[in-house]
């Protein structure tokens, strides 16, 4: 499989909480990143997570780190119709190559 | 100018053309990427370049040749495109491409890409 996957698309009603999953395979992932990309634009990121933590909060964003099962997730609080773009998960090897996954598009419901 | 840009923004060429994609970053970094963004795929490097020293190629075929003058400044050029070479083509830059452990997050700072059409 994917070193790192993630679902493709994600609705969310304007207000509610978005949360965005990520699996990966490689258990000795030193870094794990958030990255956003909008519309005609490159990635940039958002948030990051190193791998002894298990949680990290910044201001609308959460990150949730499960070692055990390798699963990453992002959860943005109050989601707003400018927060409508691509999120990418990404994890850091230890020969610091960064392995992307596909991302997710989050799409905005009034 | 500040962080990472890139040139053009968007670019249609023929098959038998030749053509540059330049990037420049401002922050100072010593390691410089070029992935290929497409629909059906995810984010697939191409090359790294640290201290202008070519560390990666990821089996990326001849008709793109990458050339790194110095630290803050990436080209790529083109010539002899395949229509399947249609992408968005992204520039990003880091501290180093190998920090290790201790070296911090070491993020990447990405341009704003070059849209590439392939006639």
């Amino acid at each position: 499989g994917e070193d790192v996957e993630q679902s493709l698309f994600l609705s969310v009603r304007e207000g509610d909480s978005s949360v965005i999953n990520c699996t990966y395979t490689d258990s000795s992932s030193t870094y794990l990143y958030w990255y956003k990309q909008e519309p005609g634009a490159g990635l940039q990121l958002l948030t990051y997570i190193f791998s002894n933590m298990d949680m990290k909060q910044d201001q609308r964003l959460t990150v949730l780190l499960n070692k055990k099962d390798k699963h990453l997730s992002l959860r943005i609080a109050d989601t707003q119709t400018g927060d409508s773009a691509i999120y990418f998960c990404a994890g850091r090897k230890r020969d610091d190559k960064i392995i992307f996954g596909k991302g997710t598009r989050l799409h905005i419901l009034p | 100018e500040t962080g990472v840009t890139q040139t053009p923004r968007h670019l249609v060429m023929g098959m038998t053309n030749k053509k540059s994609l330049k990037c420049e970053q401002h922050l100072g970094h010593n390691a410089m990427y070029w992935y290929k963004q497409s629909a059906k795929k995810p984010l697939e490097l191409m090359f790294v370049y640290n201290f202008k020293e070519q560390t990666e190629n990821n089996s990326v075929p001849s008709r793109f040749s990458p050339e790194c003058p110095n630290s803050s400044h990436l080209f790529l050029h083109l010539h002899t495109l395949q229509p399947e070479d249609s992408a968005l083509y992204l520039c990003a830059s880091s501290q180093e491409s190998r920090v290790g452990v201790g070296g911090g997050r070491n993020e990447q700072f990405f341009g704003p890409g070059t849209r590439l059409t392939v006639l």
